[in-house]
């Protein structure tokens, strides 16, 4: 079946630990997406991509970085350098960057201990 | 200021009983999409319906309907025959289009909604 896949769905970390978080999608969709969501909040835009080999910090992206070197690929690197990394992440995609809702995966729940 | 504001910390219904879930919104750009969507306790976000600023008639989904007023910057959820399984958080969000004209697809969330379902 079509959809977004985001591993591991649970992940503990030490603090300076940097952790990258999985997401692979085969909707053959153009543009992916990573939100970040905290207890009782809405979903703050970390990082986007449009095409392969091209990305655009979103409104939360210190702290964090993304590669696209594959269409189907979004991986997120959470850097010992985000000061509050315990969150919900969800990995999302889009047919192409103007238009069609979002498809999201099931997230993966990060703990910093 | 807050693009998308939705007043409603938290809503109870009666099974079978219709529920509007409020969203407000602001942008100064004349070509925008507003969506809603579910996230049950799993944490999956679950389209529900889309808007389109120049969209001339309300959007419509089944048992979902988004009760659009332009001039207002409303676009309010509403839910009829509520069933237990629409309790969950309900998210209002919008597109925007970029200055250049291209929107890059992203989506602005509100804080979103609990609604809860009474048996």
């Amino acid at each position: 079946d079509g959809g977004i896949t985001q591993s591991p769905k649970y992940l503990f970390r030490k603090e300076g630990q940097n952790v990258t978080l999985s997401c692979e999608q085969n909707l053959n969709h153009d543009a992916m997406y990573w939100y970040r969501q905290d207890p009782g909040q809405g979903l703050r835009l970390i990082y986007y991509s449009q095409i392969v080999n091209d990305f655009q910090k979103g409104d939360i992206a210190e702290g964090y970085s993304v590669s696209r070197e594959k269409k189907e690929s979004f991986p997120l690197t959470v850097t010992s350098a985000q000061k509050n990394p315990t969150a919900f992440y969800l990995c999302a995609s889009s047919m192409n960057s103007w238009g069609g809702e979002l498809f999201f995966g099931e997230g993966s729940r990060l703990t910093v201990l | 200021a807050q693009k998308i504001t939705q007043t409603q910390p938290g809503m109870f219904v009666q099974e079978k009983e219709a529920v509007t879930l409020d969203c407000t919104y602001d942008t100064s750009d004349p070509s925008y999409g507003l969506f809603w969507y579910k996230q049950p306790s799993s944490g999956e976000m679950i389209f529900l319906i889309y808007q389109g600023s120049y969209d001339q008639q309300n959007a419509t989904e089944g048992r979902y309907s988004l009760n659009f007023q332009k001039a207002r910057k409303s676009a309010n959820l509403v839910i009829s025959a509520s069933q237990l399984g629409d309790s969950a958080m309900y998210f209002c969000a919008m597109r925007e289009t970029e200055a250049g004209g291209t929107s890059y697809g992203k989506l602005t969330f509100g804080q979103g909604t609990i609604l809860t379902v009474h048996p």
